[in-house]
């Protein structure tokens, strides 16, 4: 069965801290993809990568950092946390043709006190 | 801009039809997506088109109109496993994916 991992379901922080938020897929995808999720918004872009070592900014990318230092896992880095990052974080992957088929993670739950 | 509209939220009864329409307005068009997702759960791809016209997927179709920028997710035959929430995407010209806030569907007994 496929699967993309996302380390964390829930996480709460405080205000400063520094966040990492890792996810794996088994499947071998180039693409993958980080989103935050809120209630009433669509899902938004944060970071996208199509290859290691690879990344490229998304429609939200401020106040975000991305590393994908092996092909399987794409981390995303909140240099330091506020309150208005707090969110449903969204990792997904696809094969290298566009088809928009995305695979999710089940999401990371980030509460910033 | 680009814009992607769904009702927020719609009830139905088990065992009936329900039809969730999306309207969009991107920059170029390669593809409209619907994804289907649980409370607390991952999305879920549910259907693809890229052409005009319905598809067809079990209980799940999925229409498609590009002069009038509109899709619909028709669901048949209601189970309240159907319950979640559907999305509606658009593949821009970028190949980048604009999404829609989303379809809250409650299904009633």
């Amino acid at each position: 069965d496929v699967k993309v991992t996302q380390s964390s379901r829930y996480l709460v922080k405080r205000t400063g801290e520094k966040v990492f938020l890792e996810c794996v897929q088994d499947m071998d995808h180039e693409n993958m993809f980080w989103y935050r999720q809120d209630p009433g918004l669509g899902l938004r872009l944060i970071y996208f990568s199509y290859d290691v070592k690879m990344k490229e900014k998304g429609d939200i990318p401020e106040g975000y950092s991305v590393s994908r230092e092996k092909k399987e896992r794409f981390s995303l880095i909140l240099e330091s946390a506020s309150t208005n990052q707090t969110s449903m974080y969204l990792c997904a992957s696809s094969p290298p043709q566009d088809t928009g088929e995305l695979f999710f993670g089940e999401g990371s739950r980030l509460t910033v006190l | 801009g680009q814009n992607i509209d769904q009702p927020t939220e719609m009830t139905a009864t088990e065992g009936a039809i329900v039809q969730i329409n999306c309207t969009y307005q991107t920059s170029g068009f390669n593809g409209l997506f619907w994804y289907q997702q649980h409370a607390g759960e991952a999305p879920t791809f549910l259907s693809y088109n890229v052409l005009d016209g319905l598809e067809e997927k079990g209980r799940f179709s999925s229409f498609l109109s590009r002069s009038k920028g509109y899709s619909y997710l028709l669901l048949k035959e209601l189970q309240m496993k159907d319950s979640a929430s559907y999305l509606c995407a658009v593949m821009d010209s970028n190949y980048q994916l604009i999404w829609g806030a989303g379809t809250k569907l409650i299904i009633k007994p």
